[in-house]
């Protein structure tokens, strides 16, 4: 089945642990994208990723990373996460061929205390 | 860059009613408007999109319209049903090439 799997569906952490956040899809997507939903605010991109080895910042990059080593996986790594960015987090990928259709994980929900 | 703002925030028609959500954007160089659905704990899926070069598009119960002049297309659903209800998104495509997305609307539908 066609997906893009995110893990975990939900995580609980302290202000300051280092976290990993992992996206891997199955459809040899070029493009990659994390985004962070939160109320009121809809959908903010955080970073996204055209292809290996090319990521850029979205509108809300501060205090995230990505890397993008192999085309199926994108992770999401909070290196020293703080409250604020307690958010329902999503990865999406697309490709060219599928034109411009989002295809999304089933979300992240993260609490950091 | 661009901005785009959704209404309403909440909205609540009766069961076979029509539901109608509105989005504004900002910039006029934007030629890709999707409109995605969030049912609960799920993430959202894209149900229907227009391009610049068309005022309105529909498929079966669904639709939208496009205003390039005024800057805001609306997304259209006739004949609601229960499982219409949802979250939906309305977004433009900015100059990069990135979807920049409007606040959101739940929508409930009353039996």
């Amino acid at each position: 089945e066609a997906q893009v799997t995110q893990n975990p569906r939900y995580l609980i952490t302290v202000t300051g642990k280092k976290l990993t956040v992992t996206c891997s899809q199955n459809m040899n997507h070029e493009y990659m994208s994390w985004y962070r939903q939160d109320p009121g605010l809809g959908l903010r991109q955080i970073y996204y990723s055209m292809n290996v080895e090319v990521t850029d910042k979205g509108d809300v990059p501060e205090g995230y990373k990505v890397s993008r080593k192999e085309k199926r996986n994108f992770p999401l790594i909070l290196e020293s996460p703080s409250p604020n960015q307690t958010s329902l987090y999503f990865c999406a990928s697309t490709t060219p061929s599928s034109n411009e259709k989002l295809f999304f994980g089933s979300g992240t929900q993260l609490s950091v205390l | 860059g661009e901005n785009v703002e959704q209404h309403p925030s909440t909205l609540s028609v009766q069961e076979g009613d029509s539901a109608v959500i509105k989005c504004t954007y900002s910039d006029s160089a934007s030629n890709y408007f999707p409109w995605y659905k969030q049912e609960l704990g799920k993430g959202p899926q894209l149900i229907i999109d227009i391009r610049s070069n068309v005022g309105e598009k529909k498929d079966q119960r669904i639709a939208v319209t496009l205003n390039k002049t005024a800057k805001h297309f609306s997304l259209h659903i006739t004949e609601t049903q229960p499982e219409d209800s949802a979250v939906y998104f309305c977004a433009a495509r900015d100059s990069n090439y990135q979807l920049i997305w409007g606040a959101g609307t739940k929508l409930i539908i009353k039996p």
